[in-house]
């Protein structure tokens, strides 16, 4: 079975601190996403990589940056978090013409 | 226009019932087309992928792809109480371009 796992369920941090959101997976994928999903707005994709060190920017790259090191893993950054950045964040992964498959989800809270 | 639309509901369905739901896009070049069920506080599953026109069955589920029509539906024979979801529709838009794009989901409640 495909895994993919973020490192926390539930987060909550500052205002201004800089965050980061770890993301890992089990099955070799050469793709991984980011998204955040909010009540009405649905999934909406942040970054993805297609590759190591390969990133492009999604619908809502503002206030995020990515790092993707190494294969299996990919980290979101909030560089400064704001209130704004208070969401859902799921991290997915896949093989190109293969469905994604998501982590368990983080909720972060920005207080 | 939305690049993924779907009906948010709620939409009721006795248990038993077919429950249909649908998901249009505005890009012509999508490719891959996905189904996606998500209970309230966990994340996405895929429960159906389709690629190309037509009927494709797993157990319960059909989905419908129409590319000219540029509709896809997702049909659950038998209702039952634990298919109560929101279900998210996706949209590939080819296979050298990677990027998922999500509609914002209907929600399903199965009525005992």
């Amino acid at each position: 079975d495909v895994k993919v796992t973020q490192s926390s369920r539930y987060l909550v941090k500052r205002t201004g601190e800089k965050v980061f959101l770890e993301c890992v997976q089990d099955m070799d994928h050469e793709n991984m996403f980011w998204y955040r999903q909010d009540p009405g707005l649905g999934l909406r994709l942040i970054y993805f990589s297609y590759d190591v060190k390969m990133k492009e920017k999604g619908d809502i790259p503002e206030g995020y940056s990515v790092s993707r090191e190494k294969k299996e893993r990919f980290s979101l950054i909030l560089e400064s978090a704001s209130t704004s950045q208070t969401s859902m964040y799921l991290c997915a992964s896949s093989f190109p013409t293969v469905p994604a498959f998501f982590g368990q989800g983080t909720r972060l809270t920005v207080v | 226009q939305k690049e993924v639309e779907q009906n948010s509901g709620p939409l009721s369905v006795p248990e038993g019932a077919i429950a249909s739901l649908n998901c249009t896009y505005s890009d012509r070049g999508s490719q891959s087309f996905f189904w996606y069920r998500q209970y309230s506080g966990k994340s996405p599953e895929l429960i159906m992928s389709i690629y190309s026109n037509g009927d494709k069955e797993d157990g319960r589920f059909t989905a419908q792809l129409n590319k000219a029509s540029q509709y896809v539906s997702l049909l659950i024979r038998d209702s039952q109480p634990s298919d109560s979801a929101t279900y998210l529709c996706a949209v590939r838009l080819n296979f050298g371009n990677e990027k998922l794009t999500f509609g914002t989901g209907t929600r399903l409640t199965i009525i005992p």
